[in-house]
């Protein structure tokens, strides 16, 4: 069974870290893109960050560059998030998710989300 | 950055009515357009990518449509089921963006 397990939320006071990470199951892990996608209490989703298969090109919403940092262990099937310099606004439900290709990039596959909860 | 805005923001429907969602995005995409379906306290789930192919699984009453700015996503005899909010997104360039959702609910 294809499966992502997110790990690691919690409540942080404003200008904490975190460090989110996603175990991969089910598939072939170094084969796929991988991202992580956020939902605010009560909002929408919103795309963070995505890093390619090797782990050679990451790229992030402007939100969150510089503060951010996505990695990959391959070897581990392991997908992490760095989160420093936490605001406010970073409250949300973080999913771990994989991206397919077929004509157009897609989230096929997505964890069940850690909470993040930004607060003193 | 892509803007992605769907209509409406919400619609009342009974089961077995035919559901149409629209997303519009600021600029051509070609068909790099995707559609989730959110139950509450759940991760959202693939329904269509690439505006029309349907995700595996997904039951053949589902279909999306569209290409360039305007797509749609169709449910043809609503189910109870389906009752959820629906998203769209635009995977044609970084940063990826998501529509504001249209949340379904029953009439």
């Amino acid at each position: 069974e294809v499966q992502l397990v997110e790990s690691g939320g919690g409540l942080v006071q404003p200008g904490g870290s975190l460090r989110l990470s996603c175990e991969a199951s089910g598939f072939t892990f170094r084969s796929y893109w991988m991202s992580w996608v956020r939902q605010a209490p009560g909002k929408g989703l919103e795309w963070v960050a995505h890093i390619k298969q090797a782990g050679s090109e990451e790229y992030y919403v402007d939100s969150v560059k510089g503060r951010f940092t996505i990695s990959r262990d391959n070897a581990k099937n392991s997908l992490s998030l760095q989160m420093d310099s936490l605001r406010a606004e970073d409250t949300a439900v973080y999913y771990c998710a994989r991206v397919g290709v077929v004509h157009c990039y897609y989230i096929d596959v997505w964890g069940k989300g850690t909470t993040v909860t930004v607060s003193s | 950055d892509i803007q992605m805005t769907q209509s409406p923001s919400s619609l009342s429907a009974s089961v077995g009515d035919r559901v149409t969602i629209t997303c519009r995005a600021s600029q051509r995409i070609s068909t790099f357009v995707n559609w989730f379906q959110q139950k509450p306290g759940k991760a959202p789930k693939l329904v269509i990518y690439g505006a029309s192919s349907l995700q595996s699984g997904v039951p053949s009453r589902f279909s999306g449509s569209g290409s360039g700015t305007d797509f749609t996503l169709t449910i043809s005899s609503l189910q109870p089921e389906d009752f959820a909010t629906y998203y769209c997104q635009q995977t044609y360039n970084i940063p990826w963006t998501f529509g504001q959702g249209t949340k379904v609910e029953i009439k």
